[in-house]
């Protein structure tokens, strides 16, 4: 099945600077990468998505990138503020079903 | 706004008891998930449902089993419960079609001493 790796599994940054976390996959019939923020003690939201058939995609402060060939995307935040301190989790979801496949998680801290 | 609920937030159980997680989405949504989230492994999809009466196996099914007898209501079921399936628990749904979208319920933390 597919394997996702997500990296680093935890993240500091000074408020104002940018946080990159990076997912890699390996099943090249995953065509569906969102990436999910979990404040604590909530469930996790979608902040983002995008479709394989897209290299980038951008919402305010928020980007993710995907390199199909490379089978890995990225999910960048910039001008971090307090509030987007949260664990984040990519995913990905195959064109043949509906099960999605979820990274280990990375906590980001963004220190005032 | 989709809502979806799950029963208890925090819950703690004895081994080798039933315990039941019920979820409930009011947006008419096909596909209902069933993950467990523990530190450092993510979610992992315990079963998922896309259809009342319909369940599919996910990657950790074993000492599990669902219910999906209405469309909104999917159900968690620990046959017998032990301290390794100490976990958070989370229900999410989808509409099926064009739109991927999940959204999750807030979670319940299940304690089994």
């Amino acid at each position: 099945g597919e394997n996702v790796e997500q990296h680093p599994s935890t993240l500091s940054v000074q408020e104002g600077d940018s946080a990159v976390i990076k997912c890699t996959y390996s099943d090249s019939a995953s065509n569906y990468f969102p990436w999910y923020k979990q404040e604590l003690g909530k469930g996790p939201q979608l902040i983002i998505d995008i479709r394989s058939n897209v290299g980038e995609k951008k919402d305010q402060r928020i980007a993710v990138t995907l390199n199909k060939t490379a089978k890995h995307f990225s999910l960048h935040i910039t001008e971090t503020q307090p509030e987007d301190s949260a664990v984040y989790f990519c995913a990905t979801l195959l064109n043949t079903g509906n099960q999605f496949y979820f990274g280990t998680g990375t906590s980001l801290t963004v220190i005032p | 706004d989709v809502k979806v609920t799950q029963s208890s937030r925090y819950l703690v159980k004895r081994t080798g008891e039933k315990v039941f997680l019920e979820c409930v989405q009011d947006m008419d949504h096909e596909n209902m998930f069933w993950y467990r989230q523990d530190p450092g492994l993510g979610l992992r999809l315990i079963y998922f449902s896309y259809d009342v009466k319909m369940k599919e196996k996910g990657d950790i099914p074993e000492g599990y089993s669902v219910s999906r007898e209405k469309k909104e209501r999917f159900s968690l079921i620990l046959e017998s419960a032990s301290t390794n399936q100490t976990s958070m628990y989370l229900c999410a749904s989808i509409v099926s079609g064009n739109s991927y979208e999940q959204y999750f319920g807030p979670g319940t933390r299940l304690t089994v001493t």
